[in-house]
């Protein structure tokens, strides 16, 4: 079991891009096998998935969000990341990171963090 | 595009048997996995592949999944079940991971 703590900035300004970053420990992100992915959870409303990265850099997204989001992985640090341009106050959402086995489900996740956009 | 549906709560007595629902068009042919989440808390894997338990998860947690709903079942309900819990797919045509709306189980 790997854990992950998720950490970046608590409030992003509207229009600006926001930026999170996932650190793991307790096993390598390029032993392979993984995919090393975002979900977001609006306040007290159901789970949305934001994407995915492979350690070789292949990306995955949610077509919803696609065209305003990057994740990208950092191997020698053990750490991926979300960027997600252009928020708004309805990207105000608690970000988790997490472990995806086969592109299927989640076997391991981060304990979130609020992300407020404020104007 | 694919859609889970699930009803928004689930009320069981202690003891009983609490059953969650997972609708979608021919969701028998996909594999489904159901997450407890506690208030403040991360979402947590209690059944992958339609029926398998995580290491550490109680065997009072199965699952099935046949025609268009898959099915969370938890026996000898406690307290401690108390919980969203949302049910997840990765569907292969859209190429996207979808999860269902959640439903909120009480234990009364």
């Amino acid at each position: 079991q790997v854990q992950l703590q998720e950490s970046g900035p608590g409030l992003v300004k509207a229009s600006q891009t926001l930026s999170l970053t996932c650190t793991v420990s307790g096993g390598a992100i390029s032993n392979g096998g993984y995919y090393w992915s975002w979900v977001r959870q609006h306040p007290g409303k159901g789970l949305e998935w934001i994407g995915y990265v492979f350690y070789s850099k292949n990306t995955y997204y949610n077509t919803a969000l696609k065209s305003r989001v990057t994740i990208s992985v950092d191997t020698s640090k053990n750490q991926f990341s979300l960027r997600l341009s252009s928020v708004t106050a309805a990207d105000t959402a608690i970000f988790y990171c997490a472990r995806g086995v086969r592109r299927a489900y989640f076997d391991d996740w981060g304990k979130g963090t609020l992300v407020t956009v404020f104007s | 595009s694919y859609v889970l549906t699930q009803p928004p709560s689930v009320s069981v007595a202690p003891g009983q048997t609490a059953r969650i629902s997972c609708g979608g068009d021919d969701i028998g042919s996909k594999s489904v996995h159901w997450y407890q989440q506690k208030p403040g808390q991360a979402p947590v894997l209690v059944v992958f592949e339609d029926s398998d338990r995580p290491s550490g998860i109680p065997d009072r947690f199965s699952g099935s999944n046949a025609g268009n709903t898959a099915t969370l079942t938890i026996s000898r309900v406690g307290a401690g079940d108390e919980a969203d819990y949302f049910c997840q797919v990765w569907d292969g045509d859209s190429d996207l991971v979808l999860f269902g709306g959640g439903t909120k189980l009480t234990v009364l």
